[in-house]
């Protein structure tokens, strides 16, 4: 069974930093680009960033470039969400996604607070 | 990339037929055959319902069906059913692997 689970959430005052990981499983993890999507409290979905399989291409959203930073361990099966300078408007829930068409997968989300 | 636009909430009865609308630009769902669809149940992760434009995965029922001309992506679901009640969200990839979403449909069955 194909399983995403993030895992690294919680509550960070403002300017501080968090690291978000993804475990994956069940699928050939090398093969896919990654991808972190966010949604905050009651609204709605964002993209914000993604990496390919082999990780030579990144790419982030306007609003968090330069602040965090996407990686992945092909050998460990997993995804990475370094964040930084972290802002009120950076609160929500992160998920990690493959965003592949018919093999399209999504964790069940880490809840990240930015709270002084 | 701003997101893209969807009517807030749609409603219907149990058995109608609803379609709801996203409208991008050229540059995203415009250029790419690459919509897709997302449910969303309160407190859940989103489930694919519809990927490139009108493919359905295996396991999601053939009342949800898309379609898109222009700019302008849609999803209908057909035979409303209780349980089909729950936001909506489309997706379209827009350049340089990157991606934007809609800013989501609620869907109500009354």
């Amino acid at each position: 069974e194909v399983q995403l689970v993030e895992s690294g959430g919680g509550l960070v005052k403002p300017g501080g930093s968090l690291r978000l990981s993804c475990a994956a499983s069940g699928f050939t993890f090398s093969s896919y680009s990654m991808n972190w999507v966010r949604q905050a409290p009651g609204k709605g979905l964002e993209w914000v960033s993604s990496i390919s399989s082999s990780s030579s291409y990144i790419y982030y959203a306007d609003s968090v470039k330069g602040r965090f930073t996407i990686s992945r361990d092909n050998a460990k099966n997993s995804l990475y969400l370094q964040m930084n300078s972290l802002r009120a408007e950076d609160t929500a829930v992160y998920y990690c996604a493959t965003l592949a068409a018919a093999q399209t997968r999504w964790g069940q989300g880490t809840l990240v607070t930015v709270s002084s | 990339q701003s997101a893209l636009t969807q009517p807030a909430s749609v409603s219907g009865s149990p058995g109608q037929s609803i379609t709801i609308s996203c409208t991008g630009t050229s540059s995203d769902v415009g250029s790419y055959n690459l919509v897709s669809w997302y449910q969303q149940h309160p407190g859940k992760a989103p489930k694919l319902m519809i990927y490139e434009v009108s493919k359905r995965p295996s396991g999601v029922s053939n009342r949800f069906s898309g379609s898109k001309s222009g700019n302008t992506a849609s999803l209908t679901i057909s035979g409303l059913q209780a349980e089909d009640e729950a936001d909506y969200y489309c997706c379209s990839y827009a350049g340089s692997s990157s991606y934007v979403f809609g800013t989501g449909t609620k869907v109500t069955v009354l």
